[in-house]
C-alpha cells in the first residue's frame, strides 16, 4: 500500500533555531500534501495544504512566514519551523493525496506519515 | 466554522463487548466520513470510511451514517485490549476545495481484559 515516510521522528532543538521536517511518498506521487499539528490530548489541526509546484494555502491563524512549506516535487514536501519557540512544541503530521486518486472527495482517505515530535527547549 | 464533535471519553468496555463511538458534524453538505484509530504517540490509521447513508461493515467494525441527523458512528464488536486507542472521526466538508479532512477531538477507548 501507499507509504509516506516522515523524518525525523523526534527532534529537540534550542529556542530560536529552525527545524525542517520531510515527508516523502515512497510508492506513489502526491499531488497534494496536508500538514497537521497536534497538541497533547487535542485533535489534529490542519495547518496548511500544499499542491506540487505551487504555494501552500495556510489555515487561519497559522503564520506562513514561520511555517515554511515547500512541495517542489510529487514525492517530497517539507515543513520548516523557523525561529522555533517552546510553544511550537507539538506533534507534526503530514498526509498525502495520491495523484491517481479520482477527482473529488477521496473514498479511502489519505496516507499519513508517522509524525514528528518536536520539542523546543 | 465547520465542526466535528466527539465525546472525549474515556469510554471503558470489557473485553468481548461492543464499543459504540459517536460523532456529529455541523456541515450538512459534508461529503465523506472517516474513522481513524490513533495510538499514543503515533499517527492515525484509517479504520473505516463511509459516504452513503446506512451501515457499512468490515470485520469487527461497522460504520453507520445518518446524514439527516448529521451523525456518524463506529461500532466495534468483540472488543479486544488491542483496540484501546483514541478514535478520531474525520469529515470532508462541502466547499473543501482541496478535500481536506476536519477531525474531531477523538474518543479514548479503553478495553478492559
Amino acid at each position: 500500500g501507499a507509504v509516506v515516510s516522515q523524518h525525523p521522528s523526534r527532534v529537540i532543538c534550542k529556542s530560536g533555531t529552525s527545524v525542517k521536517i520531510e515527508c516523502r511518498s515512497l510508492d506513489f506521487q502526491a499531488t497534494t500534501m496536508f500538514w497537521y499539528r497536534q497538541f497533547p490530548k487535542q485533535s489534529l489541526m490542519l495547518m496548511a495544504t500544499s499542491n506540487e509546484g505551487s504555494k501552500a494555502t495556510y489555515e487561519q491563524g497559522v503564520e506562513k512566514d514561520k511555517f515554511l512549506i515547500n512541495h517542489a516535487s510529487l514525492t517530497l514536501s517539507t515543513l520548516t519551523v523557523t525561529s522555533a519557540h517552546p510553544e511550537d512544541s507539538s506533534f507534526y503530521i503530514c498526509s498525502a493525496r495520491d495523484i491517481f486518486q479520482p477527482q473529488g472527495a477521496p473514498r479511502n482517505g489519505y496516507t499519513f506519515g508517522s509524525g514528528t515530535r518536536l520539542t523546543v527547549v | 466554522q465547520k465542526e466535528v464533535e466527539q465525546n472525549s471519553g474515556p469510554l471503558s468496555v470489557p473485553e468481548g463487548a461492543i464499543a459504540s463511538l459517536n460523532c456529529t458534524y455541523s456541515d450538512r453538505g459534508s461529503q465523506s466520513f472517516f474513522w481513524y484509530r490513533q495510538y499514543s504517540g503515533k499517527s492515525p490509521e484509517l479504520i473505516m470510511f463511509i459516504y452513503s447513508n446506512g451501515d457499512k461493515e468490515d470485520g469487527r467494525f461497522t460504520a453507520q451514517l445518518n446524514k439527516a441527523s448529521q451523525y456518524v458512528s463506529l461500532l466495534i464488536r468483540d472488543s479486544q485490549p488491542s483496540d484501546s486507542a483514541t478514535y478520531l472521526c474525520a469529515v470532508i466538508g462541502s466547499g473543501a476545495g482541496s478535500y481536506q479532512l476536519t477531525f474531531g477531538k477523538g474518543t479514548k477507548l479503553s478495553v478492559i481484559p
